[in-house]
């Protein structure tokens, strides 16, 4: 059975980075079937995916365009898990951030427990 | 990217059905076989339902049925039950990469 426990900071400053960490438990990140995927929720956007990594032959990304120039979703493989980086954070960001594992072939699922991420001074 | 258009509430009495649809366009839901569909109940993280139109994964009760047809895919719950009473999200593939997410319904069990 496939885990993910997420981990990091409530609470982000305007403009700085929002880090997140999801741990794997029942799969491996470098599993060539799987797609490790953020996704985040708010009220005013809805559920909206941001990204993922894997790894086919090699590592891999897919951005979506709204932060592409913003974020970075990179693989630990020492410690089977993955992580999110959202730079120049706005109060916008404000949302429940997911990690989910998933492809197009399968959606999405298992999904983390969520972390909310408040950006305020 | 829009996100896909669902009806904000559906309803239905105990042991009846209710069916949610998901409208996008030719570029996500009436371009790809790749529709899901998520319950999530409040406060707790969205659980996989139905993934490609209308396959369920192992332990997902037969209740739940996806279906498309054009640029429209909608979601049956058969037999209502209490515990059903919540939201529902659909999701589809995009094209280049990308995934778009419906609006979300909250379906109540009168």
């Amino acid at each position: 059975q496939v885990q993910l426990q997420q981990s990091g900071p409530g609470l982000v400053k305007p403009s700085q980075t929002l880090s997140l960490t999801c741990a794997i438990s029942g799969d491996s990140v470098s599993s060539k079937s799987a797609a490790w995927n953020w996704i985040r929720q708010s009220p005013s956007r809805g559920l909206e995916w941001l990204g993922r990594t894997y790894y086919r032959s090699k590592w891999s990304n897919d951005y979506a365009v709204s932060v592409k120039s913003r974020i970075t979703v990179n693989p630990d493989t020492s410690k089977n898990q993955f992580s999110l980086q959202l730079n120049s954070v706005t109060p916008e960001d404000t949302a429940v951030y997911y990690c989910a594992r998933g492809t197009i072939a399968t959606g999405f699922d298992p999904w983390g427990q969520g972390t909310l991420v408040t950006v305020s001074p | 990217q829009s996100a896909l258009t669902q009806p904000p509430s559906a309803s239905g009495s105990p042991g009846q059905s209710v069916t949610i649809s998901c409208t996008g366009t030719s570029s996500d839901v009436g371009g790809y076989n790749h529709v899901s569909w998520y319950q999530q109940h409040p406060g707790k993280a969205p659980k996989l339902m139905i993934y490609e139109v209308s396959k369920r994964p192992s332990g997902v009760p037969d209740r739940f049925s996806g279906s498309k047809s054009g640029n429209t895919a909608s979601l049956t719950v058969s037999g209502l039950q209490a515990e059903d009473e919540t939201d529902y999200y659909c999701s589809s593939y995009a094209g280049s990469n990308n995934y778009v997410f419906g609006t979300g319904t909250k379906v109540t069990v009168l």
